[in-house]
């Protein structure tokens, strides 16, 4: 199937490090979505990435699709306390790719922030 | 964003009986909804897509007469796990686009923890 491969599957990091989540397809992906999922709460958009090398940026998470758009990450610098939670990439799996279809979540990097 | 409500957020069952689940639009209309299933520590499982007016899709090994899908109007999707099993136990969750406005992003209902005794 059309699947995405994330790691690492855990990332158990000091408060103050930073944190990289990485996404791998082996086919080319319209765009990449990425989500944050709290312990005990359910996901919430952060990002969705469409263009080939495009480099977003929310404070102090980074995202980068890659230039083959086969692959995308998620970089945090400095993290807190705050960043513990789920975080998962995501692909549209509907015909076409298109915005509108459903998406196929990836196996999710829990993170965990030691203080 | 869209609001997306999902009710009951947990519910505890006995063997062999049915529960229903219901997800919500709260601010805008959705055509198309999306059930997810989650175990612990496990990524988001997509169950089937739930169609307004029309049969729900499912996804490969799901079984439709299990767990039973309507979606009557624009914005209410219902999920009823029949004849629950322990091995039923599990987050089902819910979400929804706003066609409207965003870039497709998918608003999630709160989820329900389902716990089969």
């Amino acid at each position: 199937g059309q699947q995405v491969m994330q790691i690492p599957q855990y990332q158990h990091v000091q408060e103050g490090e930073d944190f990289t989540t990485y996404c791998n397809s082996s086919t080319t992906l319209s765009n990449i979505q990425w989500y944050k999922q709290r312990p005990g709460g359910h996901p919430v958009f952060l990002i969705q990435l469409v263009k080939s090398g495009e480099v977003k940026k929310q404070k102090r998470l980074t995202f980068q699709f890659g230039e083959a758009k086969k692959n995308s990450s998620l970089h945090i610098t400095a993290t807190q306390t705050t960043d513990v939670g789920t975080y998962f990439c995501a692909r549209s799996s509907g015909a076409g790719g298109t915005s509108y279809g459903k998406l196929t979540f990836g196996q999710g990097t829990i993170l965990t922030v030691h203080p | 964003g869209a609001v997306v409500s999902q009710h009951p957020s947990r519910v505890i069952c006995k063997s062999g009986t049915s529960v229903k689940i219901e997800c919500r639009s709260l601010d805008f209309q959705a055509t198309t909804m999306f059930w997810y299933r989650q175990f612990p520590k496990q990524s988001l499982m997509l169950m089937a897509t739930s169609n307004e007016g029309s049969k729900a899709t499912y996804e490969q090994g799901v079984e439709k007469d299990k767990f039973l899908i309507n979606h009557a109007s624009l914005t209410l999707s219902t999920l009823t796990v029949t004849s629950a099993h322990p091995e039923d136990s599990s987050f089902y969750i819910c979400s929804a686009r706003d066609r409207q406005g965003g870039v497709g992003e998918l608003f999630f209902g709160e989820g329900s923890r389902l716990t089969v005794l």
